[in-house]
């Protein structure tokens, strides 16, 4: 049983165009970190969120954390071929609890 | 410049060969973890230290082994590599005070490995 269900897990849009992914839990976290992952690379940190309810924006990124503190999404706005890649959300239950990660969500954009 | 380098970047081992896989970092951050990441699926703990004191997941087989002979150094040994063994291998670091590990975490680069 995954922890944190992700969708979609695959997504192929245009450039230009807006989307967003979604990262679901039955369980509350205390925190939600989002991660990008290119092909052969380590994962590397957007944004943690910690309060719910909470929105931060990162550029053309839009990130969500659930008001129940279950759920999380990201908005990407006037997508570039740069934001392709495997978007990974991770969350801990507890302070001294490990991450436990998403199976991702897959995104290509096309120019 | 990198800050969690791992090598080797890929990896080739036979079947049953021991291989050991190598993790340093310049953050002097006191947390350190393996991940398992096979295609397609989520990063999969296999265990950290948190300073000195290792933790291992309840669920990673007794075939992985891990030492971290100081603050900047952690190896994954794999004494007896299956085929289902076979994945990129992700390093990771964290600053934690007060044994909260929910921190914002780096990653290397990853070490691909395969067994033939």
């Amino acid at each position: 049983t995954q922890l944190l269900e992700q969708s979609p897990q695959f997504l192929s849009i245009q450039e230009g165009e807006n989307l967003t992914v979604y990262c679901n839990s039955s369980s509350v976290f205390s925190s939600l970190q989002w991660y990008r992952q290119e092909p052969g690379e380590g994962p590397v940190l957007l944004v943690t969120v910690v309060t719910g309810g909470e929105v931060k924006k990162l550029k053309r990124l839009t990130f969500q954390f659930g008001d129940a503190r279950k759920d999380s999404s990201l908005h990407i706005t006037a997508a570039q071929p740069g934001d392709t890649g495997l978007y990974l959300c991770a969350g801990a239950k507890s302070g001294n609890t490990p991450l436990v990660f998403g199976k991702g969500t897959r995104l290509s954009v096309i120019a | 410049d990198a800050m969690v380098i791992q090598n080797p970047r890929y990896q080739v081992t036979q079947f049953g060969k021991p291989v050991t896989l190598s993790c340093s970092q310049t953050l002097n951050h006191n947390v350190m973890y393996w991940y398992q990441q096979k295609s397609s699926q989520a990063p999969k703990l296999l265990f950290h230290y948190y300073d000195k004191d290792f933790n291992n997941e309840a669920d990673t087989p007794d075939n992985f082994q891990s030492r971290r002979p100081n603050t900047s150094f952690c190896f994954l040994d794999i004494r007896s590599p299956g085929l289902g063994d076979a994945a990129m291998y992700l390093c990771a670091t964290s600053r934690s005070t007060g044994g909260r590990l929910n921190t914002e975490a780096f990653f290397g680069q990853g070490t691909r490995l395969t067994v033939v």
